[in-house]
């Protein structure tokens, strides 16, 4: 069975900074991982996925996520943080059919001016 | 415009009511899924539908029911059943992609209180 593991349930960074929201997973087979977003009472966006194409993946709003099968891991980054990225972050992976997911309990991230 | 619309937003009941959510999606998507979210817990799948006239029970559907009755709509009845119904609902549908994995599309959810 899968799961994932969301380090840290809060985050906090200046604006500017280097945000970090880490991802690691268990799968019995190569995964399909997804980031998503949601902002408060709304619901999730897609940020990005990976899908066994380039290990580095490129999202929406200037984040990206690497997928590491030696670490299991597939964290989060965005060189400078921006105050509207202050929302909730989600990993997920797919189970082998490719059609369920399995969510992380999420990071809630804050930016301070 | 294409998209999954979930309603009312937000939605109040009684102890010992039943109550039904709506989902609508206009994405000619087959799949569809309810989540229940709730603070520091992510996303716990309820019910999901691959085909019209078809679900199956997710990780915890006790207390509650659904239908698929067209490929457009997937409402989920919280009944009096569900021992702590208050929560955020989520509301998902979902295309298969190129890659062999199927991608989920969010509503805007339904936040549910009972008084």
């Amino acid at each position: 069975a899968q799961s994932v593991t969301q380090l840290g349930s809060h985050v906090s960074v200046s604006e500017g900074a280097l945000v970090l929201l880490r991802c690691n997973y268990s799968s019995s087979v190569p995964p399909y991982l997804f980031w998503y977003v949601q902002y408060p009472n709304q619901g999730l966006q897609l940020l990005l996925k990976y899908t066994s194409a380039a290990t580095l993946v490129k999202g929406i709003n200037g984040f990206e996520a690497e997928f590491k099968k030696s670490e299991t891991s597939f964290h989060l980054t965005k060189p400078s943080a921006h105050m509207s990225d202050a929302a909730e972050y989600f990993c997920a992976v797919s189970n082998n059919a490719g059609n369920m997911l399995t969510f992380g309990g999420g990071t809630r991230l804050m930016v301070k001016p | 415009d294409g998209g999954i619309t979930q309603s009312p937003k937000y939605l109040f009941r009684k102890e010992g009511q039943n109550v039904t959510l709506s989902c609508e999606q206009n994405l000619n998507h087959d799949a569809m899924y309810w989540y229940r979210q709730d603070p520091g817990q992510g996303l716990r799948l309820i019910y999901y539908s691959q085909i019209v006239n078809d679900f199956q029970k997710g990780d915890i559907a006790e207390g509650y029911s659904v239908s698929r009755e067209k490929k457009e709509s997937f409402p989920l009845t919280v009944t009096s059943a569900q021992k702590n119904p208050t929560a955020f609902y989520l509301c998902a549908s979902s295309r298969p992609g190129t890659s062999g994995v199927d991608t989920q599309y969010f509503g805007p959810g339904t936040r549910l209180t009972v008084l």
